[in-house]
């Protein structure tokens, strides 16, 4: 079975300074990657996924990911946050065979201070 | 436009009486999901359904209950609510075929509180 550790539960951040929020999965197979974002008092919704090919993708709003499966992470960057990047972000896993749900983590609430 | 709604999206109850909270989605998606999101647990998986008259236990399926009787809806059930279950309920859908299968897609919501 597959699972999702999000290393920082809480990620303060100065407005235009860059971010990183950690994700790492365990699997014993291969696997299909997901971030996604929660603004406030609002549902979830995709920000970028890795499917297969390029290790590094690119979401909305400025958001990328790389896939790096030797080290089991999918860390989520940005260059450069604005307030309004202020929100809780969660990663998920899939198997790639199967037909198993999505896991996610615990989520990583990012504060962008101005 | 297609969507997936969830109603009602505030609902404050009664300890042992039954509570049941509405998803529908106008996708026509094979997969249905529903979740909890409590402070600290993130998004823990209830019950899910991959078609008409398939439901499967998630990791915190003791108490709630769902029946899938068409694609639209998947409706959740709280056979006798009570504190624990006090919850934000998140439903969500993903296609099942096609060139984004996993891909799931998140309703707004249901503040449910168990007095």
């Amino acid at each position: 079975a597959q699972s999702v550790t999000q290393l920082d539960s809480q990620v303060p951040v100065f407005e235009e300074a860059p971010v990183e929020l950690r994700c790492n999965y365990s699997s014993s197979v291969s696997v299909y990657l997901f971030w996604y974002v929660q603004y406030p008092n609002q549902g979830l919704q995709l920000l970028l996924k890795y499917l297969s090919g390029s290790t590094l993708v690119k979401g909305i709003n400025g958001f990328e990911a790389e896939f790096n499966k030797s080290q089991t992470s999918f860390h989520l960057r940005k260059p450069s946050v604005h307030i309004s990047d202020t929100a809780e972000y969660f990663c998920a896993v899939r198997e790639v065979s199967g037909n198993t749900p999505l896991v996610f983590g615990k989520g990583t609430r990012l504060s962008v201070i101005a | 436009d297609a969507e997936i709604t969830q109603s009602p999206r505030h609902k404050i109850t009664e300890t042992g009486r039954q509570v049941t909270l509405a998803c529908h989605q106008t996708w026509n998606h094979n997969n249905m999901f529903w979740y909890r999101q409590d402070l600290g647990h993130g998004l823990r998986l209830i019950h899910y359904s991959y078609g008409v008259q398939d439901t499967n236990k998630g990791e915190v399926s003791d108490g709630y209950s769902v029946s899938r009787s068409n694609t639209e809806d998947l409706p959740l059930t709280l056979e006798s609510a009570a504190s624990s279950q006090t919850s934000v309920y998140f439903c969500a859908s993903s296609p099942g075929t096609g060139p984004t299968p996993y891909e799931q897609y998140f309703g707004p919501g249901t503040r449910l509180t168990v007095t």
